[in-house]
């Protein structure tokens, strides 16, 4: 079975400053990794994958994550963030297979960017 | 940009009701999912659905549940007597293909159980 742990349920931070979210899975098979973003009232938004290849994998709105297949983590980073990165963003991992590919989520981290 | 919709927003319903979420997946996906998130906690997977039958369920999916695509567009969960503890809101994604393929959420359905 798979599990995904977010460490940090809320990271406050203050605009323009770096901010890494960080995320654990644990996994008996191979899997793929994912980002989500959840801004107030709307539905879940990819903001970046690993499937392969590079472990450094950029996303939209200046977010990035590495992975760390010794470490197991996926952790994701934004050099400078703005007000509108406000939002719950979710760590998720499904495995690699070619069927129905559930995915595994993390509880989630609150970014709270202070002007 | 084609996206996955989902109807209503919000439904508030009685202990013991049934009640029905609807989503619209993006039309050439194959692959349709429910997950919910009680509130507060993490995202959960329900069930997958693909080629007309379910393909994947959690314990959560108990006889209480029942999904269907009544029509080419529509993907529907149904719950037959609702609980206090089914109060959460319920997330509908799609996915072009199995494998590396994205799934795409809707916006939720926040189910409210009095």
């Amino acid at each position: 079975a798979q599990s995904v742990t977010q460490l940090d349920s809320q990271v406050p931070v203050f605009e323009e400053a770096p901010v890494e979210l960080r995320c654990n899975y644990s996994s008996s098979v191979s899997v793929y990794l994912f980002w989500y973003v959840q801004y107030p009232n709307q539905g879940l938004q990819l903001l970046l994958k690993y499937l392969s290849g590079s472990t450094l994998v950029k996303g939209i709105n200046g977010f990035e994550a590495e992975f760390n297949k010794s470490q197991t983590s996926f952790h994701l980073r934004k050099p400078s963030v703005h007000i509108s990165d406000t939002a719950e963003y979710f760590c998720a991992v499904s495995e690699r297979r070619n069927t129905g590919n559930q995915f595994y989520f993390g509880t989630g981290t609150s970014l709270t960017v202070i002007p | 940009e084609p996206e996955v919709t989902q109807t209503p927003s919000h439904q508030v319903t009685q202990m013991g009701q049934e009640v029905i979420l609807r989503c619209v997946p993006i039309s050439n996906h194959l692959y349709f999912y429910w997950y919910r998130q009680i509130l507060g906690q993490k995202v959960e997977f329900l069930v997958s659905f693909y080629n007309n039958e379910i393909s994947e369920k959690s314990e959560i999916f108990d006889d209480q549940f029942s999904v269907e695509r009544p029509d080419g567009s529509n993907f529907t969960l149904k719950i037959r007597s609702t609980k206090l503890e089914d109060s959460a809101m319920y997330f509908c994604a799609s996915r072009r293909t199995g494998g590396t393929d994205t799934q795409y959420f809707g916006p939720g359905t926040r189910l409210t159980v009095l």
